[in-house]
């Protein structure tokens, strides 16, 4: 089983609607959560990191249930730039440091 | 200006060769990082440096030989390059590897291996 686990997607959004994705992780030392988006042949960027309390940025929320092991994010008001691979990345402290990533949700945002 | 650089942006060479892929990261970042990204975009950690001790190797080819002159770079040399090492790796540094405020990784904008 994967550490971090995504469904893939696509998931076809037309522009202005919501979407939200989730992805689970199955190591319970996990500490920190972060959203990352990576577009076609480019490099990951930070979108967001995750807090325990949930937060927002802008029409991005994140929200993170430690009781269930996955963290979400949702997406209000798409815009077609904001189509791209969502890459959920967990950092586990028993190994030191080591940035687990999921194999991304790709969302593809029409007109 | 680029927070983390890494060279070259491609890299084509033959069965057998033997490359070196450099980065450099100007955050003052104490931990870097190489990742491998395969044809099924899944992003695989190889190794992590801790100011220039190796922190993390995960069951890598010894043919792959990371290199950490100083704090601020991590080269990665591959020897006897293989067909299946065809991929795009990612140079990435963090402040803070322990999951306190300034842990997010940055990443620099990868080098596409091929092997022929």
């Amino acid at each position: 089983r994967k550490e971090v686990e995504q469904d893939p997607g696509p998931f076809n959004v037309p522009e202005g609607a919501t979407v939200a994705f989730n992805c689970t992780y199955s190591n319970s030392a996990s500490q920190s959560f972060f959203w990352y988006r990576q577009d076609c042949r480019k490099e990951p960027k930070l979108l967001m990191s995750v807090y325990s309390s949930g937060n927002e940025d802008g029409r991005f929320t994140a929200q993170l249930n430690r009781a269930s092991q996955y963290i979400s994010l949702l997406i209000r008001d798409s815009k077609l730039s904001d189509s791209a691979t969502y890459l959920c990345v967990v950092l586990t402290t028993d190994s030191w440091g080591k940035f687990q990533f999921g194999a991304g949700t790709q969302v593809v945002v029409t007109p | 200006d680029t927070a983390v650089s890494q060279t070259p942006k491609y890299l084509v060479t033959q069965m057998g060769n033997d490359k070196s892929i450099k980065c450099e990261q100007n955050l003052g970042h104490d931990t870097m990082y190489w990742y491998k990204q395969d044809s099924k975009k899944f992003l695989k950690i190889m190794f992590s440096y801790n100011n220039k001790e190796l922190i993390i190797n995960e069951t890598v080819p010894n043919r792959f030989s990371p290199k950490s002159p100083d704090k601020a770079h991590l080269n990665l040399h591959i020897n006897s390059l293989e067909l299946g090492d065809s991929a795009v790796y990612f140079c990435a540094s963090s402040q803070d590897r322990t999951g306190g405020q300034n842990t997010e990784a940055f990443f620099g904008q990868g080098t596409r291996l091929t092997v022929v």
